[in-house]
């Protein structure tokens, strides 16, 4: 049973246009959520994360939106730039040690 | 420099064998964890420590075992009893309890002869 989706696995996007990552859960109990940015052959990096207490954060080009009601997140990065292609995780936790990620988007930016 | 080191960053492992993939951190993180990540495939967790000389068991720990007798370093030996072990394995740490991010080392691809 999976508890964070990721329904699309991939994303093309042209160059300075927004691209928006989505990802949905199913635990209610889910209230710290993440965004990790992952080129081939090496580890995630932590983009942006936010909690159940807000329903928006913004760094820069990215700004992570939560809608709660929905159990649905997204990720938005304006303008996009063709070092942004990657794949995308999102990642959920219960405020425990334990995280939950989903299967990944990879995002396609075309100069 | 501070960070998240994992050797060696390809392992070759024949039928049989136990190979050990190493994890070292000097971010003076509590937690450490170990992630397998298969093509199209999320991260799936195999095993986690929040301090030194305790660990728990993640969602696919079978065939797989932990030590952490140190904050710095968390090794995961991949046994025989794994019968599929080719993936790409990651190591993570995170500072402390609450809501924290993880980091992530660059990963160890483990293939089969």
């Amino acid at each position: 049973d999976q508890q964070v989706k990721q329904n699309s696995p991939s994303l093309s996007v042209q160059e300075g246009r927004i691209s928006i990552l989505n990802c949905d859960y199913t635990n209610s109990m889910f209230d710290y959520f993440l965004w990790y940015k992952k080129y081939p052959a090496e580890g995630p990096t932590f983009l942006i994360s936010i909690s159940s207490i807000k329903d928006k954060n913004e760094d820069g080009r990215f700004t992570v939106f939560l809608n709660k009601s929905a159990k649905h997140l997204s990720l938005h990065i304006v303008p996009s730039q063709p070092g942004d292609s990657a794949v995308y995780f999102c990642a959920a936790s219960s405020g425990t040690y334990k995280y939950i990620f989903g299967t990944g988007t990879r995002l396609k930016v075309l100069a | 420099d501070g960070g998240i080191t994992q050797s060696p960053k390809y392992l070759f492992r024949k039928e049989g064998q136990n190979v050990t993939l190493s994890c070292e951190q000097n971010l003076n993180h509590d937690a450490m964890y170990w992630y397998r990540q298969d093509p199209g495939q999320g991260l799936r967790l195999i095993y986690y420590s929040q301090i030194v000389n305790d660990f728990q068991k993640g969602d696919i720990a079978e065939g797989y075992s932990v030590s952490r007798e140190k904050k710095e370093s968390f090794p995961l030996t991949v046994t025989s009893a794994q019968k599929n072990p080719t993936a790409f394995y990651l190591c993570a740490t995170r500072l402390g309890g609450g809501r924290q991010p993880q980091h992530f080392g660059d990963g160890t691809r483990l293939s089969i002869l």
